[in-house]
């Protein structure tokens, strides 16, 4: 049972343009959500964060909108760049769950930035 | 400041042996959780350690389990290997297991059971 999903499993964008990555969730007490990117044979880096009771946060190219009645979010990247070229995964946590280290990972989005 | 590394970095096993998995986790850091991650699946939540106590347990059967040593290394072992436990094994660590996102991952050991 999926809790976290990426039904999307790759996305190729051009230069300069605007990256929409997306991530589905069942479970309506999530409190925390995520984005990881990772390169191959690299770990997962931690990219940006949104508490549950936000709607949007933003960190330089990189916007997550999070809209909870339809328990849908997004990463934005604006503009994309070659470098962001990566796998992106989206997580969640369960209250009580943030500092236990657990998180629930979809199964990532390949994203491809074309020069 | 090191990262976190894991040892070793490839390995083949086969059907029925068991395997030792280790992180070292950043100096300082004292939560080091684990994570599966096979092709479709993303990464699965094994368990976590802080202070050598394990505090979160995902679902896998009982053939996989981990533990903490004083100096925060960890170790993960998987019995009697299974080719779906053919995967990557992922480690992060972080200074206490607080601060949503604030995990550092290692680069992983591909395991692979023939």
């Amino acid at each position: 049972d999926q809790q976290v999903k990426q039904n999307s499993p790759s996305l190729s964008v051009q230069e300069g343009r605007i990256s929409i990555l997306n991530c589905d969730y069942t479970n309506s007490m999530f409190d925390y959500f995520l984005w990881y990117k990772k390169y191959p044979a690299e770990g997962p880096t931690f990219l940006i964060s949104i508490s549950s009771i936000k709607d949007k946060n933003e960190d330089g190219r990189f916007t997550v909108f999070l809209n909870k009645s339809a328990k849908h979010l997004s990463l934005h990247i604006v503009p994309s760049q070659p470098g962001d070229s990566a796998v992106y995964f989206c997580a969640a946590s369960e209250p009580g769950s943030s500092n236990t280290g657990k998180l629930i990972f979809g199964q990532g989005t390949t994203l491809q930035v074309k020069p | 400041k090191a990262g976190v590394t894991q040892t070793p970095r490839y390995l083949i096993k086969t059907r029925g042996q068991q395997v030792t998995l280790s992180c070292s986790p950043i100096s300082g850091h004292r939560s080091v959780s684990w994570y599966q991650q096979t092709p479709g699946q993303g990464l699965q939540f094994l368990f976590e350690y802080f202070s050598e106590t394990q505090r979160n347990k995902g679902n896998f059967p009982g053939r996989f389990s981990g533990r903490q040593f004083s100096n925060s290394r960890s170790e993960m072992n998987v019995s009697t290997l299974e080719l779906g436990d053919s995967a990557l094994y992922l480690c992060a660590s972080s200074y206490s297991g607080q601060g949503v996102g604030e995990q550092y991952f290692g680069p992983g050991t591909r395991l692979t059971v023939t």
